[in-house]
């Protein structure tokens, strides 16, 4: 989506290895989301962040670790890649307000741990 | 945690009208419904979102009875086009992210 890129768009890498992903958006918005997403289990939220160093874990954080050190920047790293990580990792960002808040996902990282 | 509850997968034909409900029995005062709509490959699109009635937008319509504990996504008129994974979630605005539970999501598919 227009806003928000993510690079690699694909990675293949081998277990043991560290990985880092990147978020980039020219939003302007404060929260940032990384998603992975898994046959028979939809969307589970990795991290977020609220801010610049700001960040918090979500339910399936294990193995993962995030940094922001700028607004427009939110990085993810798998500190020593297996294969359970194999899987399309998304981010998300939003602008919540009271009268509502709503996603805007990036197009996905495709990532295979081998 | 709002949790929702959705049908697996819907089959329907084009040119008919197709409505997806999702259940949310424990949904708080400040929740906003939202639905999202994704391809293959691709992440989520923002569809609609509402807070009570309904709401109707050039894609589709939204439904939320007075109770608020359920909500129908209603397309009109679908195409094969709309085959897509569809997902509801019930929320509210700076609460933490980790209560927004995007679950499995609703496979809906169209028939020529």
């Amino acid at each position: 989506d227009a806003g928000i890129t993510q690079s690699p768009r694909h990675k293949v890498t081998e277990t043991g290895t560290p990985v880092t992903l990147r978020c980039h958006q020219t939003e302007n918005h404060r929260y940032m989301y990384w998603y992975r997403q898994d046959p028979g289990h939809g969307l589970r939220l990795i991290h977020y962040s609220y801010g610049v160093k700001d960040t918090d874990k979500g339910e399936v954080s294990d193995g993962y670790s995030v940094s922001r050190s700028k607004t427009e920047d939110f990085l993810l790293t798998l500190e020593s890649a297996t294969s359970s990580q194999t899987s399309v990792y998304f981010c998300a960002i939003s602008d919540p307000s009271w009268g509502g808040e709503t996603y805007t996902f990036g197009s996905g990282t495709r990532l295979t741990v081998v | 945690l709002a949790k929702t509850t959705q049908p697996i997968s819907m089959d329907s034909y084009e040119g008919q009208e197709v409505n997806i409900t999702c259940s949310h029995n424990n949904i708080a005062t400040n929740d906003y419904i939202t639905w999202y709509q994704q391809f293959p490959s691709q992440g989520p699109r923002f569809i609609i979102q509402g807070y009570k009635t309904k709401v109707t937008n050039e894609v589709a319509s939204l439904f939320i009875p007075a109770d608020r504990k359920s909500s129908t996504l209603s397309l009109p008129r679908v195409s094969l086009s709309d085959t897509a994974v569809y997902y509801c979630l019930v929320g509210a605005p700076y609460s933490s992210a980790s209560k927004i539970i995007f679950g499995s999501g609703t496979r809906l598919s169209i028939r020529p």
